[in-house]
């Protein structure tokens, strides 16, 4: 119940394409959904969340698409860059942060 | 500094042996976590402060792990009896404590342990 799990592992985009990456959960106590990129060598840094009361957010080429019946949610990474190459972590907290166990991004030029 | 710090970068030692992890969060923040991540996987949840005390410590796996952070700034993570498997990189994460369930956390760098 305390599970999130991500897909896929590992992603290749090429430069400009889109990049989606799909989580779930079963706990539906979960009231916060953040998404994290983490550089080789460094700490996550928080990208994006959500709240389970909103279906989708936007902030620039990134956004998080929320289905709360279907206990989905997803990031799209419009427009990838190479710089985008990094790892993603999708998370969802109820009393403490759950993490997914990441999928490797990688885009192409 | 402007973000968290955690020293050392890396850590090296021997089976048996103790260790300690220490964590500089951002100035201010009330609220402190520890968390583990394993090769090829995300952060696992060891360990939250909020001030000096510890108000969830049900992700440490058994007692031979054991945080303090006694003037509710620098907080310590410490390992008796190394094993192997405690190998690891290990993240500390700070945030104000102020902003509910939407409090950002800003993670630090993490140690890299490694158990000979």
């Amino acid at each position: 119940q305390q599970q999130v799990k991500q897909s896929p592992q590992s992603l290749i985009v090429q430069k400009g394409g889109i990049s989606i990456i799909n989580c779930a959960y079963e706990n539906t106590a979960f009231d916060y959904f953040p998404w994290y990129q983490q550089f080789p060598g460094k700490g996550p840094a928080l990208l994006i969340a959500i709240r389970p009361d909103v279906s989708e957010k936007k902030e620039g080429r990134f956004t998080i698409s929320f289905n709360k019946s279907a206990k989905q949610f997803s990031l799209h990474i419009m427009d990838s860059q190479p710089g985008d190459s990094a790892t993603y972590f999708c998370a969802a907290r109820f009393d403490k942060l759950i993490f997914g166990a990441g999928t490797r991004l990688a885009v192409h030029p | 500094g402007a973000g968290v710090s955690q020293t050392p970068s890396n850590k090296v030692t021997e089976k048996g042996k103790y260790v300690e992890l220490r964590c500089d969060p951002i100035s201010g923040h009330t609220a402190l976590y520890w968390y583990r991540q394993s090769l090829g996987q995300g952060p696992e949840f060891l360990i939250y402060f909020q001030g000096t005390g510890a108000a969830d410590d049900s992700g440490l796996p058994n007692d031979r792990f054991f945080a303090v952070r006694p003037e509710g700034s620098v907080s310590t993570l410490k390992i008796q009896r190394t094993e192997r498997g405690d190998s690891a990189v290990y993240l500390c994460a700070s945030s104000s404590g102020l902003a509910g369930v939407t409090d950002t956390q800003y993670f630090g760098p993490g140690t890299r342990l490694t158990v000979l």
